[in-house]
């Protein structure tokens, strides 16, 4: 079982929807980041996050400590939404990443 | 956007042969990381650095080497190249461990 997993692994939307993705880790962290990799290749960090809930524009990221589950929501979706989005941790005996497969979105004008 | 360049960005080339792919950034970062990423799995980690001179194995290091002699140069070094090592290679760095880290624009590798 992977340490980090996300889902769904796949996900098509109409433009206007909510979109949910989930990522949920089984080790013990210090940080979870959320990250956007581009149809053309480039990767930008989203967020990083320790508690609580983020917010910077349309994105929000959420993380719930205890249930070890972390979510990224998209309001209003758009089609320059569509990209991989991507979960990953920080392991809190060290601070190497460990990474989620992506989730990939499309969304449909 | 981070200064963070990589080069090639494109390369084909045969079993056997060395390959060096270069990592440059303009941000005086102390770390910097190789990754690669592979249909079906996450980024995976190959070697990273915290320091001129100073590295460390990652996850998938069999294969591969790595160099920084600069702050601003981290090399990545495929001895003997092979076909399992066809691949995307990203190129990242931050600031310290723990926080953000800015991804080069990656290298497409393949080894027939």
């Amino acid at each position: 079982k992977n340490e980090v997993e996300q889902s769904p692994q796949n996900l098509t939307a109409q433009e206007g929807e909510f979109i949910t993705i989930n990522c949920s880790y089984s080790v013990g962290i210090s940080a979870l980041h959320w990250l956007q990799q581009h149809p053309g290749g480039g990767i930008v960090s989203l967020f990083m996050l320790s508690s609580g809930k983020k917010k910077h524009g349309r994105l929000i990221a959420t993380i719930n400590i205890q249930e070890k589950h972390s979510s990224l929501h998209i309001t209003a979706s758009h089609p320059r939404d569509s990209a991989v989005y991507i979960c990953a941790v920080e392991g809190d005996s060290n601070y190497q990443l460990i990474w989620g497969a992506g989730t990939k979105l499309i969304i449909k004008p | 956007d981070a200064g963070i360049t990589q080069s090639p960005r494109h390369k084909v080339t045969e079993t056997g042969t060395p390959v060096t792919l270069r990592c440059h950034q303009t941000e005086n970062h102390r770390y910097m990381y190789w990754y690669r990423q592979d249909p079906g799995h996450g980024l995976r980690l190959i070697h990273y650095s915290y320091g001129v001179k100073d590295t460390d194995k990652g996850e998938v290091s069999d294969g591969y080497s790595v160099s920084r002699s600069k702050t601003e140069d981290f090399l990545l070094t495929l001895e003997s190249a092979t076909s399992s090592q066809t691949s995307v290679y990203f190129c990242a760095i931050s600031e310290s461990a723990g926080v953000w880290q800015f991804f080069g624009p990656g290298t497409r590798l393949t080894v027939l």
